[in-house]
């Protein structure tokens, strides 16, 4: 079993639509969490990062986290085709310097 | 100038041969990845470099060799290619002093081994 789980989806919405995506993960030693976007044939850009449970937004982007189930979303609220993406969620351990990442979850938003 | 560049974006190949993929960054970082993402889209690291000195050596197989020669660069050499070394394989870099997520990685390059 990997470490962090993502379902990889695709999943598919129409424009304007709140995308939903979410990881699990196993190991209670991981304390920061990312999102990175991936576009095809590109390397992950970081989308956001959080350091605590809660939620933190950027613009259309919020990030969630919940310590205690082991669970970590990204919402994007009025979606664009250009947020169609492989979205990755990715975790580093307390005092770590290696990013652990889930498989990524295929999305594509329909104009 | 791209800040992060690999060469080549692709490379197509016969099982047991070696090859070389190249990486070039020109942010002034000193801490350097290599991380292999397969088919599914699972990206998982393989190496890292801090200053040229190797500190992060998941268990990868020796047929893996990195090489850093200076500071701005970060190679990595194949031997005896496998079927399933097929993936594409992305170089990351980062300030030495940066947290993780401020790594910026590279465009990736696509290998596949027939």
């Amino acid at each position: 079993q990997k470490e962090v789980e993502q379902d990889p989806g695709p999943l598919s919405v129409p424009e304007g639509a709140i995308v939903s995506l979410n990881c699990t993960y196993s190991n209670s030693a991981f304390q920061y969490f990312m999102w990175y976007r991936q576009y095809s044939r590109k390397g992950p850009e970081l989308l956001m990062y959080t350091y605590s449970s809660g939620n933190k937004e950027d613009g259309r982007f919020t990030a969630q986290v919940d310590k205690s189930s082991k669970y970590i979303s990204l919402f994007i609220r009025d979606s664009q085709p250009s947020d169609s993406a492989t979205y990755l969620c990715a975790m580093v351990k307390a005092a770590g310097n290696k990013l652990t990442f889930g498989g990524g979850t295929r999305v594509l938003v329909k104009p | 100038d791209t800040a992060v560049s690999q060469t080549p974006k692709y490379l197509v190949t016969q099982m047991g041969n070696d090859k070389s993929i190249k990486c070039e960054q020109n942010l002034g970082h000193d801490t350097m990845y290599w991380y292999k993402q397969d088919s599914k889209k699972f990206l998982k690291i393989m190496f890292s470099y801090n200053n040229k000195e190797l500190i992060i050596n998941e268990t990868v197989p020796n047929r893996f060799s990195p090489k850093s020669p200076d500071k701005a660069h970060l190679n990595l050499h194949i031997n005896s290619l496998e079927l399933g070394d097929s993936a594409v394989y992305f170089c990351a870099c980062k300030p030495s002093r940066g947290r993780a997520e401020t790594q910026y990685f590279g465009p990736g390059t696509r290998l596949l081994v027939l």
